[in-house]
C-alpha cells in the first residue's frame, strides 16, 4: 500500500511567504520524518515525530501529526530561497522507511 | 559532525554485470539501510540490515541484489547481473541504538548508469 502521500505535489510562493505541505499515510506507525532533497542530490533529515506526538518544532519548521486522521503537516515559516527543494515525508509501518512522492517547493526571490 | 559517506558517487556499467556500492555508515549505529531512486520517483525502501543480517526486505531486493558488512566500516550494496531499470540513486542510511524512535542518517547517494 501506498504511504506518506504529499500534498500538494508543488508549491510555488514568494519569499518571506509560509508554505505548509501535508502528509497522508495508511498504516499504524511508530514515527513519522521529514526529510528535504535538493535537486539531484542526497536527502536531509529535517525532522522526526513520534507517535505519539502531536506537534513539534525545530526552528522554522513545524511539524504536526494527527495519528486520527493519519496525518501529518510541515509548515516552513518565513520561507527563503534557500528552501527550494523537494520536501517528502517518510514513515515506518515496520522496520522500513516509506516515502512518498513529495511536494517540489519553489520559493521565489 | 559525523556523516555517512557512499563511493562512488557515480558508477556507470554495462548491463549484465556485477556492481558493488559501498557505504560507510556512522560509526557507532547499529542499524542499516539502502533505498533506491529512480529518476523523478520517489524514494524506495530496499533492504534493513542489523546485528549481521537482513531484518526486512522489499519485493524490489530479489535474488539479484544482496548485502554484505564484510567488516566493522563497510555496508556493501551488490548487484549480480544489472539491468538497465537498475539505473537510479542508491542511497545508504544508518541510525543508531535508538532504533525506530531515532532519526535515519542519509548518505549522499550513488548514482548508477546502467547501459
Amino acid at each position: 500500500s501506498q504511504q506518506g502521500e504529499e500534498d500538494p505535489q508543488a508549491l510555488s510562493i514568494q519569499e518571506g511567504e509560509n508554505a505548509t505541505m501535508n502528509c497522508s499515510y495508511k498504516t499504524s506507525i511508530n514515527n513519522l520524518q521529514w526529510y528535504r532533497q535538493n535537486s539531484g542530490r542526497g536527502l536531509v533529515h529535517l525532522i522526526l515525530i513520534r507517535s505519539n506526538e502531536r506537534e513539534k518544532h525545530s526552528g522554522r519548521l513545524r511539524v504536526t501529526l494527527d495519528t486520527s486522521k493519519k496525518s501529518s503537516s510541515l509548515l516552513i515559516t518565513a520561507s527563503r530561497a534557500a528552501d527550494t527543494a523537494s520536501y517528502f515525508c517518510a514513515t515506518e509501518p515496520g522496520n522500513d522507511m516509506r516515502f512518498g512522492a513529495g511536494t517540489r517547493l519553489t520559493v521565489k526571490p | 559532525e559525523p556523516e555517512v559517506t557512499q563511493t562512488p558517487s557515480h558508477q556507470v556499467t554495462q548491463m549484465g554485470q556485477e556492481v558493488i556500492l559501498r557505504c560507510v555508515p556512522i560509526s557507532n549505529h547499529l542499524y542499516f539501510y539502502w533505498y533506491r531512486q529512480i529518476l523523478g520517483q520517489k524514494v524506495e525502501f530496499l533492504v534493513s540490515f542489523y546485528n549481521n543480517e537482513i531484518s526486512e526486505k522489499s519485493e524490489i531486493f530479489d535474488d539479484q541484489f544482496s548485502v554484505e558488512r564484510p567488516d566493522g566500516s563497510n555496508f556493501t550494496l551488490k548487484i549480480r547481473s544489472t539491468k538497465l531499470e537498475d539505473s537510479a540513486m542508491y542511497f545508504c542510511a544508518s541510525r543508531d541504538r535508538g532504533g525506530l524512535y531515532n532519526e535515519q542518517f542519509f548518505g549522499p547517494g550513488t548514482r548508477l548508469t546502467v547501459l
